[in-house]
């Protein structure tokens, strides 16, 4: 079946460093693929998404490029902040049914310290 | 912000008891879906609506039942709570399914003593 790997966290970096959170997938056919947000207390928001290969997505510094030869949606950003802490998930949407259904990653926590 | 009101925020209920969450919409948006979040395993996905009387399950769907009686309304039942449903829960709607964003309400928690 179709699922989600990010990389294990928490990931702790200083203001203004580079940051990079890795997320595989495996699916049939060819999903769209998405980061979503959470802030403490907080429900989840849309970061970007991509819906065909090579497709990248950007949002308030983020990217992720849609990468199908290596099944890959890795999340960058240049120069984070200390208001991108927060906890990111990487998702795919299964397309069959045209019903939205998203299968999360488990979550990376991100603390950035002054 | 999307219109989307979870109610209650926090619960706290015994083991045994049924127990409703409701997710209320103000965006007419045709699909909406109920996932619990816990550690190590993100969100999945319990149920889900993609019309007025049309349902169907998700990932994790035993122990829960859902109605949708109004576009703007969804409920989900924990028909006997147990204290794996321990959990913070999720609302979410869409417009349109495939491709196109989801919004998240801001979630339940609730805790099976």
């Amino acid at each position: 079946g179709n699922s989600v790997t990010q990389m294990e966290g928490p990931v702790t970096l200083s203001e203004e460093a580079f940051l990079t959170i890795n997320c595989t997938y495996t699916a049939t056919g060819y999903p769209s693929l998405f980061w979503y947000v959470q802030y403490p207390g907080e429900g989840l928001q849309l970061l970007l998404k991509a819906t065909k290969a090579d497709d990248k997505g950007s949002n308030k510094g983020f990217e992720a490029t849609y990468r199908k030869e290596t099944t890959s949606f890795h999340l960058e950003k240049g120069s984070v902040q200390v208001s991108d802490s927060a906890v990111y998930f990487c998702a795919l949407s299964d397309r069959a049914g045209n019903t939205g259904k998203l299968i999360f990653g488990q979550g990376t926590t991100l603390q950035v310290k002054p | 912000d999307a219109g989307i009101t979870q109610s209650p925020r926090h619960k706290v209920t015994e083991t045994g008891t049924p127990v409703t969450l409701r997710c209320h919409q103000t965006e007419n948006h045709r699909y909406m879906y109920w996932y619990r979040q816990d550690p190590g395993h993100g969100l999945r996905l319990i149920h889900y609506s993609y019309g007025v009387k049309d349902t169907d399950k998700g990932e994790v769907s035993d122990g829960y039942s859902v109605s949708r009686s109004k576009t703007e309304d969804f409920l989900l039942t924990l028909e006997s709570a147990t204290s794996s449903q321990t959990s913070v829960y999720f609302c979410a709607i869409s417009a349109r399914g495939e491709n196109t964003e989801a919004f998240f309400g801001q979630g339940t928690r609730l805790t099976v003593v």
